[in-house]
């Protein structure tokens, strides 16, 4: 699985886009990429993923460079409950043996 | 649906001492994970399978076992616990071939005292 860089924290005005950036440089064609978050200490939930078209859900929009090496996670309009720990992750969704690891995440602050 | 379960949610052992995790989950998922995350940390993958009878090891496997006798069942053992040891314990699961997400349980908090 490649690796992924992101920034250790960030801080948001309350009502303002949040724009997480993630950089996955040694990503391969077929690693999708995946975002989670982790509000104080419950598990990870699920946020969205794609692979290489821009994707969006009722939580957040998930924007891939054309080259795949980075991407970047936009919640539209960040709320005190988005102040959480967000994960961006790669892997390939079939096959084989699969170390799904994650990084130690982006702490994002959401100030009121 | 109760999605994935751990079980006990907290526990404190004394150093030596041992015990197992459970992770269950209903979705019928080939892959299940175990991971461990200290305070101030990310999630560090410990163990993980792709089905039943399998495992392989993760980033920081030394100190635990696992197995995976039943496909919806991944246990994580712990032989003679240390205080190195204290964390919080995650499990998570998800289908092997299809593009979908993984679904974690909400964590096993253990301390070794």
């Amino acid at each position: 699985d490649a690796k992924t860089t992101q920034p250790p924290s960030m801080d948001c005005a309350e009502g303002r886009a949040a724009n997480l950036p993630c950089n996955h440089s040694t990503i391969s064609g077929n690693e999708y990429v995946y975002w989670y978050r982790q509000i104080h200490s419950q598990g990870p939930q699920y946020i969205i993923h794609g692979l290489k078209n821009n994707e969006t859900n009722e939580m957040a929009s998930l924007i891939i460079t054309e080259d795949r090496k980075s991407s970047t996670l936009i919640l539209p309009h960040a709320t005190l409950r988005d102040t959480a720990v967000y994960y961006c992750i790669v892997r390939v969704p079939s096959g084989g043996y699969q170390k799904v690891t994650f990084g130690t995440g982006t702490k994002l602050q959401v100030i009121p | 649906n109760a999605g994935v379960t751990q079980t006990p949610k907290f526990r404190v052992l004394k150093t030596g001492q041992s015990m197992t995790l459970l992770c269950a989950q209903d979705m019928n998922h080939e892959y299940m994970y175990w991971y461990r995350q200290d305070p101030g940390m990310g999630l560090r993958l410990i163990h993980y399978s792709v089905g039943e009878g399998t495992t392989a090891k993760g980033e920081v496997p030394d100190g635990y076992n696992v197995s995976r006798l039943k496909k919806q069942n991944f246990l994580l053992g712990l032989e003679s616990a240390a205080p190195s040891q204290t964390s919080v314990y995650f499990c998570a699961s998800f289908e092997r071939d299809r593009n979908t997400e993984a679904f974690f349980g909400q964590g096993t908090r253990l301390t070794v005292v």
